[in-house]
């Protein structure tokens, strides 16, 4: 079983203020990184598949960097609103055996 | 286009049944995943198909298993229920031969609550 870390576990946030969060996996046998917003009561959604060292990507207010060199990867969200309240799960792939491993997530509560 | 369907959405069973589940991909996606998702143990991985054959599998016990029809549509069936198998069984569909390497869309899932 991969080691893949997230934290904090949750987190609190003003609306309007921006914040990120971080993604930790073993920096061995990468092969990609995802990113997924998971809402209560929806499908997780995807964000972001990242696959090369200083990748950065960016949609709307998220944005994501990787560094596949030391296992790691950031999350920010620039202005937060209460929309962007979910958990926000990360999953390594791996070049050994091609399997997801998730973190446990990310909480995020944007205070109105 | 119709988002990854799952059916049934909540489902009740008592230990030693077993349960199939289904998954209709969005239409023209070729492989399917499935994730089992517990307090305790977070997203797991269970298999990926693709082309109706199984390229991947995730580390669980052989009461887990499934298939891929040739239309996408996969299901999952769990033998022999235990209680540790209550969870939320997720699918998730993606476009092309990569599978899991590539963005996947996710259904609502299927609820399972074993007595």
């Amino acid at each position: 079983i991969l080691n893949v870390e997230q934290s904090p576990q949750s987190l609190h946030v003003q609306e309007g203020d921006s914040t990120n969060f971080t993604c930790s996996f073993p920096s061995s046998n990468f092969y990609a990184l995802h990113w997924y917003r998971w809402e209560t009561a929806k499908s997780p959604e995807a964000l972001f598949v990242m696959t090369l060292n200083g990748d950065e990507k960016k949609k709307g207010r998220i944005s994501a960097t990787l560094n596949t060199k030391e296992g790691y990867s950031y999350l920010y969200i620039k202005g937060s609103q209460p929309e962007d309240s979910a958990t926000y799960l990360c999953a390594f792939l791996n070049s050994n055996d091609y399997k997801l491993s998730f973190g446990a997530g990310t909480t995020v509560t944007v205070r109105a | 286009k119709a988002g990854v369907t799952q059916t049934p959405r909540y489902l009740i069973k008592t230990r030693g049944q077993q349960v199939t589940l289904s998954c209709s991909p969005i239409s023209g996606h070729r492989s399917v995943s499935w994730y089992q998702q517990t307090p305790g143990q977070g997203l797991q991985f269970l298999f990926e198909y693709f082309s109706e054959t199984q390229r991947n599998k995730g580390n669980f016990p052989g009461r887990f298993s499934g298939r891929q029809f040739s239309n996408s549509r996969s299901e999952m069936n769990v033998s022999t229920l235990e209680l540790g198998d209550s969870a939320l069984y997720l699918c998730a569909s993606s476009l092309g031969a990569s599978g899991i390497q590539e963005t996947q869309y996710f259904g609502p899932g299927t609820r399972l609550l074993v007595l």
